[in-house]
């Protein structure tokens, strides 16, 4: 079976906090690809990250990096200097061979950034 | 701007109405979905297309009924609704639905907000 755990409900932070979403993943396909989405209030999900399951380097864009730990199963989302934009529903998603077509998604982050 | 173009954006509907959501992308992309959003939750799986032909079906009540006329469009026939259908629908988009892709993003559009009366 897959599954994502996000265990964060809800995040508030003051702006310029640095913020760590936490994302634990569950998989038996040796293949795999995770992914952050990002929703803000306006509904759509904006593509943020994709890792694959044998490239364990970090990524950083700008305010955002990713840390990717296999031999924890995490994919910890990280913004520094947080910013009201910010604010959004934040889900991260698995894919792997033996699902194709099929992200599965966790239950998701709330980040609330106040000015 | 989304390149996954929804409408309408709003939809109010009673028990007993037809209606249709559309989704249009013109990215040459050749996997297209439909996926159902209820609040505080994630996108759950409603169908996909592939190459304009069903290729999964989760299990859907026959009340929701895709169709893929051509590549670049997607529509969900209404019909019968119940209130607890009442949700945000997202359409998305990627490349190809072919085994080796599945690490392909989705491309999502804004969604309409469907609510059932």
């Amino acid at each position: 079976a897959q599954k994502v755990t996000q265990a964060q409900t809800e995040i508030s932070v003051v702006e310029k906090e640095d913020v760590t979403l936490d994302c634990v993943y569950e998989t038996r396909d040796t293949t795999y690809y995770l992914f952050w989405y990002k929703q803000p209030p306006s509904g759509e999900l904006v593509f943020l990250i994709r890792r694959n399951s044998f490239d364990e380097q970090n990524e950083i864009s700008g305010r955002y990096s990713w840390n990717f730990q296999k031999s924890t199963s995490s994919f910890n989302f990280t913004i520094t200097a947080s910013q009201v934009v910010d604010s959004a529903v934040y889900f991260c998603a698995l894919s792997g061979s033996s699902n194709t077509g099929k992200l599965i998604f966790g239950q998701g982050t709330t980040l609330q950034v106040k000015p | 701007d989304t390149e996954v173009t929804q409408t309408p954006k709003h939809l109010v509907m009673g028990m007993t109405n037809k209606k249709s959501l559309k989704c249009e992308q013109h990215m040459g992309h050749r996997a297209m979905y439909w996926y159902k959003q209820k609040a505080k939750k994630p996108p759950e799986l409603m169908f996909v297309y592939s190459y304009e032909k069903l290729s999964i079906n989760e299990s859907v009540p026959s009340r929701f009924s895709p169709e893929c006329p051509n590549s670049s469009l997607l529509n969900l026939h209404l019909h019968a609704l119940q209130p607890e259908d009442s949700a945000l629908y997202l359409c998305a988009s990627s490349p190809r639905l072919e085994e080796r892709s599945y690490n392909s993003p989705l491309h999502f559009g804004n969604g309409t907000r469907l609510t059932v009366t």
